[in-house]
């Protein structure tokens, strides 16, 4: 069955730092892949989408890197901050089966210190 | 800019209650969708409309329905709920045409006792 794994346990990092979360998948070939942003109660907010054939995308401190050989993405945060401290879930879209519904992961929770 | 709206926020029922959750959508989005999402999990998704039709389903119980209207906002029903009910429900709206990208709502934090 499809699955995505997200890094359950929580990634600490110092303010400044560059953040690097993983999401591996498997028995899935999608065509589009998701970065969310969730904070505790409130719903999911869409940050970046990458295509099946683009390797890497960029959004401001944000970059999202997309391996389909590996079945793996990389989510970065450069410079982080404090207010970067959420949970963050990736979401994968299309091909397999056909939907585009997105499938979330659990996500994983960044603490960035001050 | 206009966002999601879900009412309730908050709900109490008790088991074998009925619920009913309301979304009201991004305006001239046309894509609504709901899901549950239970502590420490993903988000799961339920059902999906596309101008006022079903046009996605996942796992929604036999119990609950879901339904757009005409002015676009849309309901979920569940019945007969139980106490693995509770959970955060959110809708999500989106343009068919609009990449993929789905603008969620606060959400309905239900608790079913």
């Amino acid at each position: 069955s499809q699955k995505i794994e997200q890094n359950s346990e929580a990634l600490n990092i110092q303010e400044g730092k560059t953040a690097t979360l993983t999401c591996n998948y498997t028995n899935y070939s999608p065509a589009y892949l998701q970065w969310y942003r969730q904070d505790p109660g409130r719903g999911p907010v869409f940050l970046l989408l990458i295509r099946e054939n683009e390797k890497e995308k960029r959004k401001e401190r944000l970059k999202v890197t997309f391996d389909t050989t590996l079945k793996q993405s990389l989510f970065h945060i450069t410079a982080s901050q404090p207010a970067d401290s959420a949970t963050y879930l990736c979401a994968l879209l299309g091909r397999s089966g056909g939907s585009y519904i997105p499938t979330f992961g659990r996500g994983t929770s960044l603490i960035v210190h001050p | 800019a206009a966002g999601v709206i879900q009412s309730p926020r908050h709900l109490i029922k008790e088991k074998r209650e009925t619920a009913t959750l309301k979304c009201y959508p991004i305006p001239r989005h046309d894509t609504v969708y709901w899901y549950q999402q239970g502590p420490g999990q993903d988000p799961q998704f339920l059902i999906s409309f596309y101008e006022k039709m079903q046009s996605d389903k996942g796992s929604i119980p036999d119990r609950f329905s879901a339904q757009q209207f005409s002015d676009y906002h849309s309901e979920l029903n569940m019945s007969s709920l139980e106490l693995g009910d509770s959970a955060l429900y959110f809708c999500a709206s989106s343009q068919r045409d609009g990449y993929y990208e789905q603008y969620f709502g606060p959400g309905t934090r239900l608790t079913v006792t």
